[in-house]
């Protein structure tokens, strides 16, 4: 089965700062999709970027961009230039691929992230 | 072009009792996945729904169920409520092979 782990459940940051979100991974497929998802106080889970395993490239959108190491199974968020509307929730979810139907998402315990004005 | 539309958006039941939960899935999505989020948790799957089959469940009892119907909108059932099925219930709905799209949940209190 797989797991997924963020050891951090609290960071903050300066506005306009940059800060980065841990999250490692276990599984035993070869091909997959990593995710990070923000959960507002709204509750509804936003996806933030996404990263296929085959890809060697990185992600990124915007302000957004991840360090995705396979070999280490390490998937790490960067938020540059920090703003207050980026404080929420942020959780890190695997989901497999190698079956049809395979799809469900498995979540990390997330991570707290605080701006600080 | 309206998302996941999640009702009630809270709700309290008695232990013991039955409570229903219901999911309208994005404009075009054809699946749908429910999740059960604790306090301080992640999501945790449910089940999962396509073609009015459950096609996925997670490990959960089966006084979870679920129902999908022909408009793909869809039912999470929960019998015989205990105190530590109070949570925030997701549903998400997709197309087979994308992305997901997530509700703003309902909220459950047993007390």
């Amino acid at each position: 089965a797989q797991t997924v782990t963020q050891s951090q459940p609290e960071m903050s940051v300066q506005e306009a700062e940059t800060v980065t979100l841990s999250c490692t991974y276990d599984t035993s497929e070869s091909d997959y999709y990593l995710f990070w998802y923000k959960q507002p106080p709204s509750r509804q889970m936003i996806l933030v970027i996404r990263q296929e395993a085959y890809k060697q490239q990185n992600a990124t959108e915007n302000r957004f961009s991840v360090n995705f190491q396979k070999a280490a199974k390490s998937f790490s968020l960067k938020i540059s230039d920090s703003q207050l509307g980026d404080a929420a929730m942020y959780f890190c979810a695997y989901r497999g691929i190698s079956n049809f139907g395979n799809e469900k998402l498995t979540f990390g315990t997330g991570t707290r992230l605080t701006i600080i004005p | 072009d309206a998302g996941v539309t999640q009702s009630p958006t809270h709700l309290i039941k008695t232990r013991g009792q039955q409570v229903t939960l219901r999911c309208s899935p994005k404009s075009g999505h054809d699946t749908v996945s429910w999740y059960q989020q604790a306090l301080g948790q992640g999501p945790q799957f449910i089940f999962q729904y396509y073609e009015e089959e459950e096609r996925q469940r997670g490990n959960f009892p089966d006084r979870f169920s679920g129902h999908q119907f022909p408009n793909y909108s869809s039912e999470l059932n929960v019998n015989a409520l205990l105190l530590g099925d109070s949570a925030l219930y997701l549903c998400a709905s997709s197309l087979v092979g994308k992305g997901y799209t997530f509700g703003s949940g309902t909220r459950l209190t047993v007390v």
